[in-house]
């Protein structure tokens, strides 16, 4: 099955609000990462996380291995915020190899 | 940020041809990779790749995949030869430890006809 499982699936949020995604863990995992698609396709490097959390501006990441999950938290949203989000996640020893989550859909309505 | 870029953006090749997607990584990094995502499914791993060697591969990575990296040059994905399963966009990421943040390219769409 997925080893990781990210929600929700879609979420609306108007502009100034907040909410948080979130994946949880089939297993162990080294660490996380977050990122964000573009209109273009392009994926944008939020965060990397081994442990602990992490602050970028309006965006806020935690990890934490030992229960499984990873969380990123957004507030203050804008329009430029939509986009697909997703987590993926890495459980080798050795070189990155990530495992995705399905993705969340965010629109950020006015 | 760092830049990966993926060339083509789009290929449209009949099945049964060989394809070569290249890759221009980041300048100073030194592990490089390979992702699949089929048409509404997730990313999937296929390759990773160092010191001119693969590393690991998945099940995805086929007999009919190759990949090099001549000379510090593009990082290539070949397909040969290929099947309408292969249909695709096909991410590239590189990393400059293999310990730290991939960092994505934009992907290749390939349609096998």
């Amino acid at each position: 099955g997925d080893q990781v499982e990210q929600s929700p699936s879609a979420l609306s949020l108007h502009e100034g609000t907040g909410s948080a995604l979130r994946c949880n863990f089939t297993t162990t995992m080294r660490a996380v990462q977050w990122f964000r698609k573009n209109s273009r396709g392009s994926l944008i490097n939020l965060f990397y996380l081994a442990s602990g959390t992490k602050e970028n501006g309006r965006l806020k990441s935690a990890f934490d291995s030992k229960e499984r999950y990873s969380t990123l938290h957004i507030r203050d949203a804008q329009l430029e915020d939509s986009g697909t989000y997703f987590c993926a996640a890495d459980n080798t020893e050795g070189a990155d190899r990530l495992t995705f989550g399905k993705g969340t859909q965010l629109i950020i309505q006015p | 940020g760092p830049k990966v870029l993926q060339i083509p953006s789009h290929q449209i090749i009949d099945m049964g041809q060989m394809v070569t997607l290249n890759c221009d990584p980041v300048s100073n990094h030194l592990y490089f990779y390979w992702y699949k995502q089929i048409l509404g499914q997730q990313m999937e791993f296929l390759v990773n790749f160092y010191n001119g060697k693969v590393m690991e591969k998945s099940k995805l990575f086929k007999d009919q995949f190759s990949v090099e990296r001549p000379d510090g040059s593009y990082f290539t994905l070949k397909i040969q030869p290929t099947a309408l399963e292969d249909s695709a966009v096909y991410f590239c990421a590189s990393s400059r430890t293999g310990w730290e943040t991939l960092y994505f390219g934009s992907g290749t769409r390939l349609t096998v006809l």
